[in-house]
C-alpha cells in the first residue's frame, strides 16, 4: 500500500535560517512522483516543488529544495533563508502509476518561523 | 486568483439542512477532485471525476452527493450531514489524468460547520 509519513508535527524556526521538514514514502511501484504544498491559514493548498523518481538530481525551486534519498525513500524538505511568511502548514505529497493519478497526503508539519 | 474557485468560503448548517459546494476552474484541466480535510488528520480524497465522469468514490457517505456537469464546474450536495462532517473541503483540479509530474491545484476550500 501506498503512505506518506510526516513525522513532524510542528517545527520552528528562526527567520532567515534554513529549515529541513521530513518526508517519507513507501511504494513498491517504481514510477512515482512526489510534491510538497505549503497551506496557509487561509486553507488554499499552494505547490511548491516536484521530484519525479526517475529524477536524477534535486529539485530545487527559488529557496525550496528537496532533498531525495531514493534508496531511504525519503524526500526531505528544505527551506533555506526561512521568512515570516513561510509560517504554514506543509504536506508531502506523492503520486503513483498504478493509483489513477490521485494524490496521497502525509498529515502534515506546522512551521512556525520566529523574528 | 488561484484559477480553481471555491464557494462559499464559510457555511454553518443544521443537521436538517441541505447545501451544496461550488468549485469552478478555469485552467482548462480534465480532472477535478473533492478532498475533506479534518482537523489533526491527513486529506482524505473523497471523490475524483474525469473528463466529468465519476471515477472513484472512496467509500463516502450517501450523505455528500457530488455533481460535475462538465469540465469546468464541480459541486458537492450535502444533506442530513453529523457535527462530524465539520472540516475544511477543498476542490483540486490537474491536466494529465494519471500523468506522474501534473501536480494538483486546489481551491481555497470551504470551510464548513455542521450544529
Amino acid at each position: 500500500a501506498q503512505k506518506i509519513t510526516q513525522t513532524q508535527p510542528g517545527m520552528f524556526v528562526q527567520e532567515k535560517e534554513a529549515v529541513t521538514l521530513d518526508c517519507t514514502y513507501d511504494t513498491s511501484d517504481p514510477s512515482y512522483g512526489l510534491f510538497w504544498y505549503k497551506q496557509p491559514s487561509s486553507g488554499e493548498m499552494i505547490f511548491l516543488i516536484y521530484q519525479g523518481s526517475y529524477d536524477q538530481q534535486n529539485a530545487t525551486e527559488g529557496r525550496y529544495s528537496l532533498n531525495f534519498q531514493k534508496a531511504r525513500k525519503s524526500a526531505n524538505l528544505v527551506i533555506s533563508a526561512s521568512q515570516l511568511g513561510d509560517s504554514a502548514m506543509y504536506f508531502c505529497a506523492m503520486r503513483v502509476g498504478n493509483q489513477g493519478g490521485k494524490l496521497i497526503f502525509g498529515q502534515g508539519t506546522e512551521l512556525s518561523v520566529k523574528p | 486568483e488561484t484559477g480553481v474557485t471555491q464557494t462559499p468560503r464559510h457555511l454553518v448548517m443544521g443537521m436538517t439542512n441541505k447545501k451544496s459546494l461550488k468549485c469552478e476552474q478555469h485552467l482548462g484541466h480534465n480532472a477535478m477532485y473533492w478532498y475533506k480535510q479534518s482537523a489533526k488528520k491527513p486529506l482524505e480524497l473523497m471523490f475524483v471525476y474525469s473528463l466529468e465522469e465519476r471515477v472513484e468514490n472512496n467509500s463516502v457517505p450517501s450523505r455528500f452527493s457530488p455533481e460535475c456537469p462538465n469540465s469546468s464546474h464541480l459541486f458537492l450536495h450535502l444533506h442530513t450531514l453529523q457535527p462530524e462532517d465539520s472540516a475544511l473541503y477543498l476542490c483540486a483540479s490537474s491536466q494529465g489524468f494519471g500523468g506522474l509530474g501534473y501536480g494538483y491545484t486546489f481551491g481555497s476550500g470551504t470551510r464548513l460547520t455542521v450544529v
